[in-house]
């Protein structure tokens, strides 16, 4: 496989489940961030690790616990999530360099997450 | 902060017609610009890039020009089609890792 790969692409949890999410990236890089997209609002970062280890954590609550064991594979741990917690988890890397032309974020499809 | 500010959509358009979405930045110093596309159901696609003042990013007919005195960076297509119906978002990148997105602008090209 090739980019930035997903799973699940669709996931409906309860209130009192605990799931994760998977992302793989298969490009090289060494950064990897976890966005959030809901309904009628801007695209929100919500973590971001270089080299494995954590350098943002943009005031997400700890029932999101993010997991990055290497620089290929990111997890997104969820429990007693709320029913707003429902968006589209949007995983990206980049190469993390400071060079201009290897910032850019590729992202993947994403997985669709439904808390009932 | 930094900041992207978008055309709000929707925007509905026929076949072949000229397609032009405005993005306007806030930042310090020299930021990247992105636009990204998202077609129904799926993520994001980075579309275009420029990272420099008076650079063009072009991919698949579509343009967008990184304009610093007007701190504009806006997508421009001659001739879309229905397959380019999707959400486009206007992004930047500045002296750290964070990308700044626009709200997104909905495209709808009708045949």
């Amino acid at each position: 496989e090739t980019g930035v790969t997903q799973t699940p692409r669709h996931l409906v949890m309860g209130m009192t489940n605990k799931k994760s999410l998977k992302c793989e990236q298969h490009l090289g890089h060494n950064a990897m961030y976890w966005y959030k997209q809901s309904a009628k609002k801007p695209l929100e970062l919500m973590f971001v690790y270089s080299l494995e280890e954590r350098v943002e954590n943009n005031s997400v609550p700890s029932r999101f616990s993010p997991e990055c064991p290497n620089s290929s594979h990111l997890f997104l741990h969820l429990h007693t999530l709320q029913p707003e917690d429902s968006a589209l988890y949007l995983c990206a890397s980049s190469q993390g360099a400071a060079d201009r032309e290897l910032e850019t974020q590729y992202f993947g499809p994403g997985t669709r997450l439904l808390v009932l | 902060g930094d900041s992207v500010t978008q055309m709000e959509g929707p925007v509905t358009l026929s076949e072949e017609a000229f397609l032009t979405i405005n993005c306007t930045y806030t930042a310090t110093g020299y930021p990247s610009l992105f636009w990204y596309v998202q077609y129904p159901g799926e993520g994001l696609q980075l579309l275009l890039k420029a990272t420099k003042a008076d650079d063009k990013g072009s991919n698949k007919g579509f343009e967008a020009t990184y304009r610093k005195e007007t701190t504009s960076f806006h997508l421009e297509k001659g001739s879309v089609q229905v397959s380019d119906s999707a959400v486009y978002f206007c992004a930047l990148i500045n002296y750290d890792y964070k990308l700044s997105f626009g709200a997104g602008t909905t495209v709808t090209v009708r045949a």
